[in-house]
């Protein structure tokens, strides 16, 4: 079976300053891992996905994660912060040939200006 | 135009009553599914289909049933609506072929009175 931890429900940052949104998984076999990200009153979407080839993981709006199997971790970071990116993101796990994707419980993240 | 869409988008109801919530695709993927959201629980798996004829319960079917009545279209029902049923509905579509990447609709608020 597999599982996915988000450490904090909620996290703040000032504006230009590093974005980090930490992902821990369980699988018990090569996991497919996900970020998507929930802009308000939207349904969620792609921010990037690692599927076994590199393990550094280039998303959209500049957003990367890394997958380390050592850590079970699935880190999201971004540079620098923009007031745009406020929005809930989500960790997610699949495995190849499985039947369902699942989610972590959702990380809010607020930039102050 | 959305790839998928949802209807209704809002809906308030009473307790006992029956609901629908519908969703319709065109990105011409066979496997679909419902998602239920609540604050700090991320999206739990309804039901899911993979095809016209295969339907399975998710983590937390009770209360609920299907119907997926073409490739394209898949609806929620909700039998007898409790409070409890008040969330944020998404429906959800991928391919197998992209590590079953999920594409989201816009979602359904549903408040049960």
């Amino acid at each position: 079976a597999q599982s996915v931890t988000q450490l904090g429900s909620h996290v703040s940052v000032s504006e230009g300053a590093l974005v980090l949104l930490r992902c821990n998984y369980s699988s018990s076999v090569p996991p497919y891992l996900f970020w998507y990200v929930q802009y308000p009153n939207q349904g969620l979407q792609l921010l990037l996905k690692y599927t076994s080839a590199a393990t550094l993981v280039k998303g959209i709006n500049g957003f990367e994660a890394e997958f380390k199997k050592s850590e079970t971790s699935f880190h999201l970071t971004k540079p620098s912060a923009h007031m745009s990116d406020a929005a809930e993101y989500f960790c997610a796990v699949s495995v190849p040939g499985g039947f369902k994707t699942i989610f972590g419980a959702g990380t809010r993240l607020f930039v102050k200006a | 135009d959305a790839d998928v869409t949802q209807t209704p988008r809002n809906r308030i109801t009473k307790t006992g009553k029956r609901i629908m919530l519908e969703c319709s695709q065109t990105k011409g993927h066979d496997r679909m599914y419902w998602y239920r959201q609540d604050p700090g629980l991320g999206l739990r798996l309804i039901y899911y289909s993979f095809d016209v004829k295969d339907i399975n319960k998710g983590e937390i079917s009770d209360g609920y049933s299907v119907s997926r009545q073409a490739q394209a279209k898949f609806s929620l029902s909700l039998e007898s609506a409790i409070p409890n049923q008040t969330a944020l509905y998404f429906c959800a579509t991928s391919d197998p072929g992209t590590a079953d990447t999920q594409y989201f609709g816009p979602g359904t608020r549903l408040t049960v009175l």
